[in-house]
């Protein structure tokens, strides 16, 4: 079975700030680990992924991952806040004993970006 | 290529009404998914298919139907609508057959639905 965490439903930086989002997985087999990121109103989109070849994983818009297998953590940072970072974000995770239907969602965390 | 597209965007519906999301991607993917939003709850997966012509429950199932109704096409029905239907439901799909782990799901825009 697996199951996501991520810590603080909110979260609120200043312009220019780091963005620190964390995420705990639990899963029996190694990981698949994603964020997405959902703008108002709007679909999930992919920021980025990890799946085994690196550790530290680049997305898009500036965000970064790790994976941390003796944490068992994938927290998502970005050296600098932007106004347009302000969305809402999930934690995902998948392995080879979720099934055919992949992906288990954390709850999501709302970024807030204060001018 | 528009990716994943739903219709409709909005709606509303009375307590008993049933109606069908209805779901379409032009990525030639196997996999799609239905999953519903509900604030501070993440999305839960109700309804998968692996492939064309193949159906599974995910973890909220119940009040629910799917049709696979081709490779391109996955389609969601109410049959009775009820209050605790009403949320943001989203589909998605992904490349592989089965759902592979690691394998990117792309969503669609959502459907935000209303049950008085």
């Amino acid at each position: 079975a697996q199951s996501v965490t991520q810590l603080g439903s909110h979260v609120s930086v200043s312009e220019g700030a780091l963005v620190l989002l964390r995420c705990n997985y639990s899963s029996s087999v190694p990981p698949y680990l994603f964020w997405y990121v959902q703008y108002p109103n709007q679909g999930l989109q992919l920021l980025l992924k990890y799946t085994s070849a690196a550790t530290l994983v680049k997305g898009i818009n500036g965000f970064e991952a790790e994976f941390k297998k003796s944490e068992t953590s994938f927290h998502l940072t970005k050296p600098s806040a932007h106004m347009s970072d302000a969305a809402e974000y999930f934690c995902a995770v998948s392995d080879l004993g979720g099934g055919a239907d992949g992906l288990t969602f954390g709850k999501g965390t709302h970024l807030i970006i204060q001018p | 290529n528009a990716g994943v597209t739903q219709t409709p965007k909005f709606q509303v519906l009375k307590t008993g009404q049933s109606m069908t999301l209805q779901c379409a991607q032009d990525m030639n993917h196997n996999s799609m998914y239905w999953y519903r939003q509900d604030p501070g709850m993440g999305l839960r997966l109700i309804y998968y298919s692996a492939s064309e012509g193949t159906t599974d429950k995910g973890e909220v199932p119940n009040g629910y139907n799917v049709s696979r109704l081709n490779k391109r096409e996955f389609s969601l029905r109410l049959e009775s609508a009820a209050p605790s239907q009403t949320s943001v439901y989203f589909c998605a799909s992904s490349e592989a057959i089965g759902g592979v782990a690691g394998d990117t799901q792309y969503f669609g825009p959502g459907t935000r639905l209303t049950v008085l």
